[in-house]
């Protein structure tokens, strides 16, 4: 079984200054960890993924993330954020062997100028 | 590349009646998934499908809820009959090569049960 908290439901920040949003999971197997955007009135897209290798990952838009096992966290993070990144943000792992998807609730990152 | 493509868009329904949802994933893309996503809630995993197969729908509603991806390319979503807890939108999404490669969303169905 797995599951994963986002530990922050809405988030609000102003313009330019940076952000973190904390995910934090739960699995028995090993996973893979994704964090995906989804801007108002659209789909969701991928910002980030973690497979293997380095801890740190980046993605598109200037974001990254760092992969922390021993607290199985996942959060992800900008050091400046724009208006143009309110979405609503997911966190998401996949089960290496079964393949089994699990997604956060989700945060909403609502920036204000 | 065409994207997932999604239909209808937006669906109203009464309660106990049936409804159907297509989808068409990314040309050549094996692997297929349906989510629902309540309100306020993440897309929660309805099924998986690799080619014409089911690898997952544990949480699939099967008394009500039905899935079928024949030829292994475009795939359908049923519910029969409707509750109004069902109200709720529709990922269709399709991935390449399978669980730890990323995943393309469609639009999504809005379902409306009343």
């Amino acid at each position: 079984a797995q599951s994963v908290t986002q530990l922050d439901s809405q988030v609000p920040v102003f313009e330019e200054a940076p952000v973190e949003l904390r995910c934090n999971y739960s699995s028995s197997v090993s996973v893979y960890l994704f964090w995906y955007v989804q801007y108002p009135n659209q789909g969701l897209q991928l910002l980030l993924k973690y497979l293997s290798g380095s801890t740190l990952v980046k993605g598109i838009n200037g974001f990254e993330a760092e992969f922390n096992k021993s607290q199985t966290s996942f959060h992800l993070r900008k050091p400046s954020v724009h208006i143009s990144d309110t979405a609503e943000y997911f966190c998401a792992v996949s089960d290496t062997n079964a393949g089994k998807s699990t997604f956060g609730d989700g945060t909403t990152l609502t920036v204000k100028p | 590349e065409a994207g997932v493509a999604q239909s209808p868009r937006y669906k109203i329904i009464e309660k106990r009646q049936s409804v159907a949802f297509w989808c068409n994933p990314i040309s050549g893309h094996a692997t297929l998934y349906w989510y629902q996503q309540i309100l306020g809630q993440g897309p929660k995993l309805l099924i998986q499908f690799q080619n014409n197969g089911v690898v997952d729908d544990s949480q699939l509603p099967k008394d009500r809820f039905s899935a079928e991806r024949l030829k292994g390319v475009d795939s359908t979503l049923k519910i029969q009959p409707a509750k109004l807890e069902d109200s709720a939108v529709y990922l269709c999404a399709s991935s390449s090569r399978g669980f730890n490669y990323e995943q393309y969303f469609g639009p999504g169905t809005r379902l409306t049960v009343t």
